[in-house]
């Protein structure tokens, strides 16, 4: 089974401060993206990637920036984090043509 | 960009009649449709999807069927159980890049 690992379940970061989630997979999957979810809106896409060093932006990406150095590893990187970003953080991977497979999510709380 | 549309946002059945949702994506290059369960604090997993070159695919209760030429998609769930009580996301994707649904929350009443 394809494994999407993110490093922590549940955060707690104060306002203005610089938060990085991480996020592994172990399928040698080339894609792979941040999403998050908030109630009512579904699933956002923040940014993706399809190869290392590589990254594009997806339909929320301010106040977001991600970092792939290693296929294995995606990024996402809040600069300066605010309560508007207080959300579940969904990692996912993906071979090309093929759907997702998800980890468990980190839910960032920004007070 | 692509946009896809849910509908409904909340759907009740009684255990063991069908549920139906719905979905609309606007961007006609998109050629992959993939459908996404998340139980209550789980993450989505994906549960049926389908190709722009079919119109149809079944597996045991789930189907999905689409309609390229309205630009529209559903999923038939049917002799519906206690746990087929989850939110649903539809999916469009164009050169892998997936396009997510609001999600349908479907309760399953005993």
């Amino acid at each position: 089974d394809v494994k999407v690992t993110q490093s922590s379940r549940y955060l707690v970061k104060r306002t203005g401060e610089k938060v990085f989630l991480e996020c592994v997979q172990d399928m040698d999957h080339e894609n792979m993206f941040w999403y998050r979810q908030d109630p009512g809106l579904g699933l956002r896409l923040i940014y993706f990637s399809y190869d290392v060093k590589m990254k594009e932006k997806g339909d929320i990406p301010e106040g977001y920036s991600v970092s792939r150095e290693k296929k294995e590893r995606f990024s996402l990187i809040l600069e300066s984090a605010s309560t508007n970003q207080t959300s579940m953080y969904l990692c996912a991977s993906s071979l090309c043509g093929h759907g997702y497979t998800f980890g468990s999510g980190t839910r960032l709380t920004v007070v | 960009g692509e946009n896809v549309e849910q509908h409904p946002s909340t759907l009740s059945v009684q255990e063991g009649d069908s549920a139906v949702i719905k979905c609309t994506y606007s961007d006609s290059a998109s050629n992959y449709f993939p459908w996404y369960k998340q139980e209550l604090g789980k993450r989505p997993q994906l549960i049926i999807d389908i190709r722009s070159n079919v119109g149809e695919k079944k597996d045991q209760r789930i189907a999905v069927t689409l309609n390229k030429t309205a630009k529209h998609f559903s999923l038939h769930i049917t002799e519906t159980q206690p746990e087929d009580s989850a939110v649903y996301f539809c999916a469009a994707d164009r050169d892998d890049k997936i396009i997510f649904g609001k999600g349908t929350r479907l309760h399953i009443l005993p």
